[in-house]
């Protein structure tokens, strides 16, 4: 059984640069998440899918953060352009409507 | 404005004794809680959940008690383990397909 897979596990940049980050979640599920987890906020939810449409943004942080879900089983969350302050572990979760959450292994992002 | 509050960022228990990790939150309209448990280089996963018409749950040696009056939720683990050295996450939501709201975490160590 295939969990949330996120890519790439880790990611160096400089800032300026542009950061993508993906996400495949979990067969049959029908809602996506995008968290970030730092020291100072904890887990933080960016934004939310539901079957494929964007439901609620207002967590994502400024202009330069973007995410979209082309389909069902893909998701990308981009950022451009980075800075150090966007440094932090970001998941992604999926489940089937409302309730537990299976999160991905998350990518570490560290921008210098 | 922080909805879900874990007011101890960690937390040592002897292993064999009782580990108690604390939550608040503030929104009434919440009727879901859950504990999530996050290892180092990890996802989140699903630890115990509580519905709002319920005081306590039990799985093995995790319990969870609610408190509606308090907006107090707890978690205890007994006993305490190694292997539960974690960081543990609180996380509420209300029904109608809402996503989760975290609390920042407490890290738990279990000294052996």
């Amino acid at each position: 059984d295939a969990g949330v897979i996120q890519s790439p596990r880790h990611e160096v940049t400089e800032m300026g640069q542009e950061v993508t980050l993906r996400c495949k979640p979990i067969s049959g599920h029908n809602s996506l998440f995008w968290y970030r987890q730092t020291m100072m906020r904890g887990l933080e939810l960016l934004i939310y899918f539901n079957n494929n449409v964007p439901i609620d943004d207002s967590g994502m942080p400024e202009d330069r953060f973007s995410a979209k879900m082309p389909n069902a089983s893909f998701s990308t969350l981009k950022i451009q352009p980075s800075e150090p302050r966007d440094s932090a572990v970001y998941f992604c979760a999926s489940s089937f409507s409302a309730g537990e959450l299976f999160f991905g292994e998350g990518s570490r992002l560290t921008v210098l | 404005d922080q909805q879900v509050k874990q007011n101890s960022p960690s937390l040592s228990v002897q292993e064999g004794r009782i580990s108690i990790l604390n939550c608040d939150y503030t929104n009434s309209m919440f009727d879901y809680f859950l504990w999530y448990k996050k290892y180092p280089a990890e996802g989140p996963t699903f630890l115990i959940s509580i519905s709002s018409i319920k005081d306590k749950n039990e799985d093995g040696r995790f319990t969870v008690f609610l408190n509606k009056s308090a907006k107090h939720l707890s978690l205890h683990i007994v006993p305490s383990q190694p292997g539960d050295s974690a960081v543990y996450f609180c996380a509420a939501y209300f029904s109608g397909n809402t996503p989760l709201v975290f609390g920042k975490g407490t890290r738990l160590s279990v000294i052996a």
